[in-house]
């Protein structure tokens, strides 16, 4: 199967702080990647998609100056959560689903990311 | 209304025996996909099955088997021989022709008691 890779892993920061948060397609061209965050013992939440070299579509709710998602490249996607407050703590997981397959094409997840606001 | 529906929080299962985890879906899109993942504790999102609406045959795939019953719209994912290693979060998703987003149900924890 793909690979999609997530870095960091897990990350700590001071509230007011901004975060990077890195989304790559290893072994595949992936013209859209999708952004989740998921709290503890529930499902993912579909945060925003991520178009290569067009803006992202952000769901309702989500702050898109908040959340901003660049997606540069066909392999790289990233999420920068601005000003950070305790309430972002989560887990934040990348999925992309490559681009020369049909209806059965599953997403490829990254290892996700654990964000902790102090 | 939900796209996904999982209606069974949390499940447990004997090791070696057989569990059946439900979801049930809502489209009006004449064809789309069907998948299930497993996340255990450490986060990732392992995919294990999928199903496509025009499919006529229920999808298999090792110890995983989906019971796709379209009429009724469900999607039960059957784990056969439960292993310890099957403790986790399962997910039912569909992505519908229409659109490349996944719709994810709320998940089912199940725990397999040696």
């Amino acid at each position: 199967g793909a690979v999609v890779s997530q870095h960091p892993s897990w990350v700590i920061c001071k509230s007011g702080t901004s975060v990077k948060i890195e989304c790559r397609s290893l072994d595949f061209q992936a013209t859209t990647m999708f952004w989740y965050r998921q709290f503890p013992k529930q499902s993912l939440m579909l945060m925003a998609t991520s178009n290569e070299g067009s803006k992202a579509t952000y769901e309702q709710g989500v702050e898109k100056d908040k959340f901003l998602i660049n997606h540069a490249s066909l392999t790289l996607s990233t999420l920068t959560v601005t000003s950070a407050h305790p309430e972002d703590s989560s887990f934040y997981i990348c999925s992309a689903s490559r681009s020369d397959r049909g209806l059965g094409n599953e997403q490829f997840f990254g290892p996700g990311t654990r964000l902790t606001v102090l | 209304a939900q796209k996904i529906t999982q209606t069974q929080p949390g499940m447990f299962v004997q090791e070696k025996e057989a569990v059946t985890l439900d979801c049930t879906y809502d489209t009006s899109d004449p064809s789309y996909g069907l998948f299930w993942y497993k996340q255990p504790s450490s986060g990732e999102m392992i995919f294990l099955i999928y199903q496509g609406s025009y499919d006529q045959q229920n999808a298999t795939e090792g110890r995983y088997s989906l019971n796709f019953q379209k009429a009724r719209k469900s999607a039960n994912l059957v784990i056969s021989a439960s292993q310890l290693g099957d403790s986790a979060m399962y997910f039912c998703a569909m992505r519908e022709v229409t659109g490349n987003q996944f719709y994810f149900g709320t998940g089912t924890s199940l725990t397999v008691i040696p």
